[in-house]
């Protein structure tokens, strides 16, 4: 079946202003992750939603960034004011089990703030 | 929280030979680590993983092994080909829970 889908796939855009991006999971997955990869580093976590429990917000950088996910399904990732600093790829990744947590991986987005 | 720390940042090898990567965790709690293999430009993809209740798990030319005492896995790749060059990231987690990544191991396999 399809995998996890995302846009756009690139974003420029001028510093102060406001970004969403969109993530769609694979077809019944109940978990979806955010993650940001700022260029030659490794993955860092933003935020997670299981099913209908609150969302683990716990590694967003800062009251800028949020994110929500519609009917279980689609999420979109807000970036307020984007500063700089902000640039990276944005990865969504989803998941189905529960209890062992494979994820799999969007192709991102790839955000430039200038 | 968890930390994850991996080594070494890069790694060269022959074609042919064998590669090893090596991770830590700190949370005694996490119970599952997967390995992703990146290529430039593309998405992480999920190669291998392994369950906290079993020591080792094989794929063809790949392999995982954890060490719950130690809190360590490593990756082995066995006779090493071109394709194989790419970025490695380990990572862990407990149940589905975010996971929390290492920084990864740029492999270049020589031909």
């Amino acid at each position: 079946g399809a995998g996890v889908s995302q846009s756009p796939s690139n974003k420029v855009t001028e510093k102060g202003k406001d970004v969403e991006l969109r993530c769609d999971p694979i077809s019944g997955h109940t978990a979806l992750y955010w993650y940001r990869q700022s260029l030659g580093q490794g993955l860092e976590f933003l935020i997670y939603f299981q099913g209908n429990s609150a969302p683990d917000k716990s590694g967003l950088p800062s009251d800028r960034f949020s994110a929500e996910r519609t009917g279980g399904s689609v999420s979109t990732l807000t970036i307020q004011r984007t500063q700089q600093e902000d640039s990276a790829v944005y990865l969504c990744a989803s998941s189905f089990r529960t209890t062992y947590n494979e994820q799999f991986f969007g192709p991102g987005t790839r955000l430039t703030v200038l | 929280g968890e930390n994850v720390e991996q080594h070494p940042s890069t790694l060269s090898v022959q074609e042919g030979d064998s590669a090893v990567i090596k991770c830590t965790y700190s949370d005694s709690a996490s119970n599952y680590f997967p390995w992703y293999k990146q290529e430039l430009g593309k998405r992480p993809q999920l190669i291998i993983d392994i369950r906290s209740n079993v020591g080792e798990k094989k794929d063809q030319r790949i392999a995982v092994t954890l060490n719950k005492t130690a809190k360590h896995f490593s990756l082995h790749i066995t006779e090493t080909q071109p394709e194989d060059s790419a970025v490695y990231f380990c990572a862990a987690s407990r149940g589905a829970q975010k996971l929390v990544f290492g920084q990864g191991t740029r492999l270049t396999i020589n031909p």
